[in-house]
């Protein structure tokens, strides 16, 4: 299946600074990447839709001032959680879609996730 | 009515047993079904995709849609230790579309 990584997969920061997140697709190009959020035992939560050359589409409630997407190229999207707080202390997740193997070309794509970034704000 | 329902478990099974996970929806738009596996601390792991309806089968893992009741069902035969994680259902109406899930079941397979 297709590979999408995520870089740092853990990171500490101090009230009031800023994190950047990178989702990369190593082994397809995707025009759209989605950005998620996962409190303990709880479900995902869907932040933002990342576009490739274009806006972010931002979910209702995620305030997009403080949840930057970036989607610079057809391999990486970045999320900065900007001025953190501790509330902001989560599991971020990105997904992309992929060709699903041996489906041939045109055939819908299915998702795949990468491995997560654990922030703590302290 | 939740657009996609799961029954949140937990759920307990003796190791070799056949495992019935489900899920229902509401939107007739949803083309695209995954059953994804998410250890804690981990990213989801896509275990199963289907497009429209039908069965598919990859090992141990067994997917079915019915479009016509809105169900979806992912079994797993001989059931291991290490299948124990959190069973997520998605779905979408485009292939690039946002996925819409299930609250997943926790499953935890004894030895």
């Amino acid at each position: 299946g297709a590979v999408v990584s995520q870089h740092p997969s853990w990171v500490i920061c101090k009230s009031g600074t800023s994190v950047k997140i990178e989702c990369r697709s190593l082994d397809f190009q995707a025009t759209t990447m989605f950005w998620y959020r996962q409190f303990p035992k709880q479900s995902l939560m869907l932040m933002a839709t990342s576009n490739e050359g274009s806006k972010a589409t931002y979910e209702q409630g995620v305030e997009k001032d403080k949840f930057l997407i970036n989607h610079a190229s057809l391999t990486l999207s970045t999320l900065t959680v900007t001025s953190a707080h501790p509330e902001d202390s989560s599991f971020y997740i990105c997904s992309a879609p992929a060709q699903t193997s041996g489906s041939g070309g045109g055939t819908p794509a299915a998702q795949y996730f990468g491995p997560g970034t654990r922030l703590t704000v302290t | 009515q939740k657009e996609v329902d799961q029954d949140p478990g937990p759920l307990s099974v003796p190791e070799g047993a056949i495992v019935s996970l489900n899920c229902t929806y509401s939107n007739s738009a949803f083309q695209y079904f995954m059953w994804y596996r998410q250890y804690s601390r981990k990213g989801p792991e896509l275990l199963m995709y289907t497009y429209s309806s039908g069965n598919k089968e990859d090992g141990r893992f067994t997917a079915q849609v019915d479009k016509s009741s809105k169900y979806i069902s992912l079994f797993i035969r001989d059931s291991q230790p290490s299948d124990s994680a959190t069973y997520l259902c998605a779905m979408s109406t485009g292939a690039n579309s946002k996925l819409t899930f299930g609250k997943g079941i926790t499953l935890s397979v004894r030895p």
